[in-house]
């Protein structure tokens, strides 16, 4: 079956540009997740939505960053005025349900490189 | 709060020799603990995981690990390596207060050398 799909794969823009990021998880998936991979920092969390929830926002390293979850499917990551220090690797996960031994299912990723 | 420590950042191994990739945890609570493997410009994969049910977890491609709450310890082991084995390894934890996010740790980088 599908997997978690991430578009653009690669995306280069340049300092100031506003970007956004798409996630479509795994069909039926409630949880979804961003995380970010960078050089100096690792995998670190940046916001989840569970259902019609509130999404937990805790993650975000900046009100530069938002994120929405239209229908309780497809996910969107903004960065607006991106700045060199948001290139990395931006991924998203989604998982069956809300339990502490759910897995998480990855996507491939999306590579943010801001010139 | 809960973290994990990956006490090797490179670990390079001959092909067909053991493999041991070590993972140190902290928990407030009976953790629940995965490990994932990212191989170059891939996404991330899991291994295996542990939920309390056996302390000894097998995963994919012949990798196990051994939950020891004394010494808070989750470490990966492979008899023999495979060069398909080279890739980044990742050491996670769960979060058990209500968002059950991912908190990794740093990597391991294994190498296989022919």
């Amino acid at each position: 079956g599908a997997g978690v799909s991430q578009s653009p794969s690669n995306k280069v823009t340049e300092k100031g540009k506003d970007v956004e990021l798409r996630c479509d998880p795994i069909s039926g998936h409630t949880a979804l997740y961003w995380y970010r991979q960078s050089l100096g920092q690792g995998l670190e969390f940046l916001i989840y939505f569970q259902g019609n929830s509130a999404p937990d926002k805790s993650g975000l390293p900046s009100d530069r960053f938002s994120a929405e979850r239209t229908g309780g499917s497809v996910s969107t990551l903004t960065i607006q005025r991106t700045q060199q220090e948001d290139s990395a690797v931006y991924l998203c996960a989604s998982s069956t349900r809300q339990t502490l031994h759910n897995e998480q299912f990855f996507g491939p990723g999306t590579r943010l490189t801001v010139l | 709060a809960q973290s994990v420590t990956q006490l090797d950042s490179h670990v390079s191994v001959s092909e067909g020799t053991p493999v041991l990739l070590r993972c140190n945890y902290s928990s407030s609570y009976s953790p629940s603990l995965f490990w994932y493997v990212q191989h170059p410009n891939k996404g991330l994969q899991l291994l295996l995981k542990y939920t309390s049910a056996a302390t000894l977890v097998k995963g994919i491609n012949g990798f196990e690990a051994e939950f020891k709450k004394s010494e808070t310890s989750f470490h990966l082991t492979k008899p023999s390596a495979h060069m398909s084995d080279a890739a980044e390894y990742f050491c996670v934890v769960s979060d058990p207060t209500g968002t059950y996010k991912y908190i990794f740790g740093t990597g391991t980088r294994l190498k296989v050398l022919a």
